[in-house]
């Protein structure tokens, strides 16, 4: 079957410590974006990339880095220099053509101590 | 900058009846698409249901209808025949047509409650 998945679904880390989330998907499609969701709040975007080898920052990307080297394939890094890394990380990939539907993973519980 | 407005933070239905879900939006864009994501307990974010501005007739699935007021920038979700499986958080999203805009915004969400 098609589809995302984000690895690990729980994961936990020092303060200081940088830490990478994996996303993957087989659906063949062209973007991938990473967004954080906070308690009580919508999803934000962090980072999106259209095309492999190239991203974009959303709204808050400070703190965050992620690398597009395989269409497949849209990691996400949590620095250190992210202030409040604590949250659920979703990643979603969608067709570069109307009706521009994004699906989703399952995410990940980032707990930063 | 668009926004995405969701006034209702929590409802609640009884099963099998109807209920609708607010949503609103601010944009000056005339072309646009509205999403409703439906977030169970699982939390894994899933597409229910899809709205081009462009068409004049408000889309349908299955249990899932919207009632989509251009004019007002209104776009709500009614959901019919309520099973418990409905109960979840739904977020209403906003994206503007044309291959350059990849941003979905949202609203803030609204946690629907089913009781049996």
């Amino acid at each position: 079957d098609g589809g995302i998945t984000q690895s690990p679904k729980y994961l936990f880390r020092k303060e200081g410590q940088n830490v990478t989330l994996s996303c993957e998907q087989n659906l063949n499609h062209d973007a991938m974006y990473w967004y954080r969701q906070d308690p009580g709040q919508g999803l934000r975007l962090i980072y999106y990339s259209q095309i492999v080898n190239d991203f974009q920052k959303g709204d808050i990307a400070e703190g965050y880095s992620v690398s597009r080297e395989k269409k497949e394939s849209f990691p996400l890094t949590v620095t250190s220099a992210q202030k409040n890394p604590t949250a659920f990380y979703l990643c979603a990939s969608s067709k570069n053509r109307a009706p521009y539907e994004q699906y989703f993973g399952p995410g990940t519980r980032l707990t930063v101590t | 900058a668009q926004t995405v407005t969701q006034s209702q933070p929590e409802m609640s239905v009884q099963e099998a009846e109807t209920v609708t879900l607010s949503c609103t939006y601010d944009t000056s864009e005339s072309d646009y698409y509205l999403f409703w994501y439906k977030q169970p307990p699982s939390r894994q974010m899933i597409l229910v249901i899809r709205q081009e501005a462009y068409k004049q007739q408000n889309a349908t699935e299955n249990r899932f209808s919207v009632n989509f007021q251009k004019a007002a920038k209104s776009f709500s979700l009614k959901i019919s025949d309520s099973q418990l499986g409905d109960a979840a958080m739904y977020f209403c999203a906003y994206r503007r047509s044309g291959a350059g805009s990849y941003q979905l915004t949202f609203g803030k969400g609204t946690k629907l409650s089913v009781i049996p």
